[in-house]
């Protein structure tokens, strides 16, 4: 197992609400992706965090938003959430921006 | 941007025999391969993993191999058991941007 913890590990929300996801990365790593896992389907990049500061974005609209401590633990925000947000949200963090990126558990997400 | 496919989406073999799952993406320019192994309800935890500079890699029964003039790579696992049964994600990164994950295959194990 690797020293990504995640928290929650399930939540259910409303439609419209607001949540927000934790992620805490391994030890001595700098650098945390967030990634939405639909049913079925393989992990798709939300955004990554590096040093404090977004580097890189995928897809996804600006109701999704991070931000990432001192201590490199990272929060996903999404706002007005809506039933096709429920997923698996993961985070993964590595030791600089292109190195090999380590999983954690995962926030399982339920909008109703 | 690149796009990862990956085959087939679903694989039954039985138990000791291979299994080799295949991937290919666009970007000429990714250089880096990892492949993920996710159990039910699990994290995915990476398996094995492969650079642009080599063609071939090996880890006891595991293994993965790149075309890098064809722009896909393979895993391959031998003498498969049952606990091998899980969803494999491929993925594909160039410098300078993203992992790109291939839709997975689900691989079981038939004792």
């Amino acid at each position: 197992e690797t020293g990504v913890t995640q928290s929650p590990t399930h939540l259910i929300k409303t439609r419209g609400q607001q949540v927000t996801l934790r992620c805490s990365s391994q030890s001595g790593h700098n650098t945390v992706s967030w990634y939405q896992q639909a049913l079925g389907q393989g992990p798709q990049f939300i955004f990554q965090y590096y040093r404090e500061e977004e580097n890189g974005r995928g897809n996804f609209p600006p109701r999704f938003s991070g931000l990432q401590f001192p201590n490199y633990s990272s929060e996903l925000n999404v706002n007005a959430l809506e039933l096709d947000d429920s997923a698996l949200y993961l985070c993964a963090s590595s030791f600089g921006q292109q190195e090999t990126q380590y999983f954690g558990p995962g926030t399982r997400l339920l909008v109703l | 941007g690149e796009n990862v496919e990956q085959h087939p989406s679903t694989l039954s073999v039985q138990e000791g025999d291979s299994a080799v799952i295949k991937c290919t993406y666009s970007d000429s320019a990714s250089n880096y391969f990892p492949w993920y192994k996710q159990e039910l309800g699990k994290r995915p935890q990476l398996i094995i993993d492969i650079r642009s500079n080599v063609g071939e890699k090996k880890d006891q029964r595991i293994a993965v191999t790149l075309n890098k003039t064809a722009k896909h790579f393979s895993l391959h696992i031998t003498e498969t058991q049952p606990e091998d049964s899980a969803v494999y994600f491929c993925a594909a990164r160039n410098y300078g941007q993203n992992f790109v994950f291939g839709p997975g295959t689900r691989l079981s194990v038939l004792p």
